[in-house]
């Protein structure tokens, strides 16, 4: 059963703090994404990579950093938290090509006070 | 640039109703269209795509054709489920945006006995 597994389903941190979220794929997929949810707003880009090292800002970067050190595993870190950034974390990847799937993990949900 | 827009929800229906969740985009070029599902607790995955114009994808009872010139790509169901309360967006991937996938913001479907 192919997976993207996220590190932590639930995770309360302080404002100013600074906060890791990862993600590893078994699928040995090239690109890997990292989307916010929040409601009436839907998903959210903040940072993808297409290869190891590689990595493009999506559409909400700020406040946001990601590291790619393996094919399998995304990191995206919150360099100093913030209240505004409580939201649901979305890690998914697929392999290249506009019509493959896009494989999900199951959330973070993040709480920052 | 790319741009999705789904029919705002929630939307109640009750068990054997007809389903129609309206999707529109914008994009440059010949996108791939999909509908995504995500039930309570976990993350996205895919129910069904469509790579061109006219096709038709259908997965679990559910419908979706690509009309290039309604730039359209609405989700039907002929009799839901209640096991089919979710939230369905819409997304599109573009050949030309290294694979990125564009999402509406969602439309929550609440299926009542």
């Amino acid at each position: 059963d192919v997976k993207v597994t996220q590190s932590s389903r639930y995770l309360v941190k302080r404002t100013g703090e600074k906060v890791f979220l990862e993600c590893v794929q078994d699928m040995d997929h090239e690109n890997m994404f990292w989307y916010r949810q929040d409601p009436g707003l839907g998903l959210r880009l903040i940072y993808f990579s297409y290869d190891v090292k590689m990595k493009e800002k999506g559409d909400i970067p700020e406040g946001y950093s990601v590291s790619r050190e393996k094919k399998e595993r995304f990191s995206l870190i919150l360099e100093s938290a913030s209240t505004n950034q409580t939201s649901m974390y979305l890690c998914a990847s697929r392999s290249t090509g506009a019509d493959t799937e896009a494989f999900f993990g199951q959330g973070t949900r993040l709480t920052v006070v | 640039g790319n741009s999705v827009t789904q029919m705002e929800g929630p939307v109640t229906l009750s068990e054997e109703a007809f389903l129609t969740i309206n999707c529109t985009y914008t994009a440059t070029g010949y996108p791939s269209l999909f509908w995504y599902v995500q039930y309570p607790g976990e993350g996205l995955q895919l129910l069904l795509k469509a790579t061109k114009a006219d096709d038709k994808g259908s997965n679990k009872g559910f419908e979706a054709t690509y009309r290039k010139e309604t730039t359209s790509f609405h989700l039907e169901k002929g009799s839901v489920q209640v096991s089919d309360s979710a939230v369905y967006f819409c997304a599109l991937s573009d050949r030309g945006t290294a694979s990125k996938l564009t999402f509406g913001t969602g439309t929550r479907l609440q299926v009542t006995l």
